[in-house]
C-alpha cells in the first residue's frame, strides 16, 4: 500500500493568482495521477504525473493551465494557473504501483477562488 | 470509451446485504472494474477490483456477468460506517489513462 500526503489541505485564492498543490507518496509508484472534483459529483482525470517527462493530459485539460511536475517517483505538483471562480474544486492526488491497478489517494485539496 | 452509470442514491438498515450495480456497456477486452468508497472530505478508497465472474475479499463481493456490461457491488451485513459514497472504475491495465472513467458514484445510506 501506499500513503498519499497533500499540501495545502484547503486554500483561498484571487481570480487571476495561481496555486501550486505538493503530492508526496511514501514509497516509489509507477503511476501519479491528478484529479478534480466538485462537491457532490465523481472525479474526473486531469492528468497522468510522468516521472521525468510532461504530463499526459486528458481531453479539456491543457499544460498551460495545469502544469504539472513529477522530478521523482515519489513526489508530484499540479499548478492550476490563471484562476477563477470556475476552478473552485477538491484537487485529489493519486498513486498506483502499476497501470491500471489499485490507486490510493490523497485527502484532497480544497480550493476557492474569489 | 466505457462510460458507467450508477444509481444516485440508496437506503439500506444495518444488517442488511447491499448490492449496488454500475453499468458500463461499452467496456472493452483491457478493461478492469474497480470499485471505491469515499468519505465526505476524504479521498476514494479502494474496495475490490475485478475482470470477470466474481471475486471476494474480507469486505466485499464483486459479481461480473459473462457479457462483462456491467458489474455489481456486494456489501454483506452493512453497518451505519458503511454510509458513503461508492464509485466504478472502468479502467485499462494497458496504461491507458484516457479509459479511468470513475461512474456517477452511488450515495449508499445506512440507518440503524
Amino acid at each position: 500500500s501506499a500513503v498519499i500526503s497533500q499540501k495545502p489541505s484547503r486554500d483561498i485564492c484571487q481570480r487571476g493568482t495561481s496555486l501550486t498543490i505538493q503530492c508526496q507518496v511514501d514509497s516509489q509508484v509507477t503511476m501519479m495521477f491528478w484529479y478534480r472534483q466538485q462537491p457532490g459529483q465523481s472525479l474526473t482525470l486531469i492528468a497522468t504525473a510522468n516521472q521525468g517527462s510532461e504530463a499526459t493530459y486528458e481531453s479539456g485539460f491543457v499544460i498551460d493551465k495545469f502544469p504539472i511536475s513529477r522530478p521523482n517517483l515519489t513526489f508530484s505538483t499540479l499548478t492550476v494557473s490563471n484562476l477563477s471562480p470556475e476552478d473552485s474544486s477538491i484537487y485529489l492526488c493519486s498513486a498506483a504501483l502499476r497501470a491500471g491497478h489499485e490507486q490510493y489517494f490523497g485527502p484532497g485539496t480544497r480550493l476557492t477562488v474569489t | 470509451l466505457a462510460k458507467t452509470t450508477q444509481p444516485i442514491s440508496m437506503d439500506s438498515y444495518e444488517g442488511q446485504e447491499v448490492n449496488i450495480t454500475c453499468s458500463h456497456n461499452n467496456i472493452a477486452t483491457n478493461d478492469y472494474i474497480t470499485w471505491y468508497q469515499q468519505f465526505p472530505s476524504q479521498g476514494p478508497r479502494f474496495i475490490i477490483q475485478g475482470y470477470k465472474t466474481k471475486v471476494t475479499n474480507e469486505v466485499a463481493s464483486l459479481f461480473i456477468p459473462a457479457d462483462r456490461k456491467s458489474s455489481t457491488l456486494s456489501l454483506p451485513r452493512v453497518s451505519l460506517s458503511d454510509t458513503a459514497v461508492y464509485y466504478c472504475l472502468v479502467g485499462d491495465r494497458g496504461g491507458a489513462t484516457n479509459k479511468l472513467i470513475f461512474g456517477t458514484g452511488t450515495l449508499l445510506a445506512v440507518q440503524p
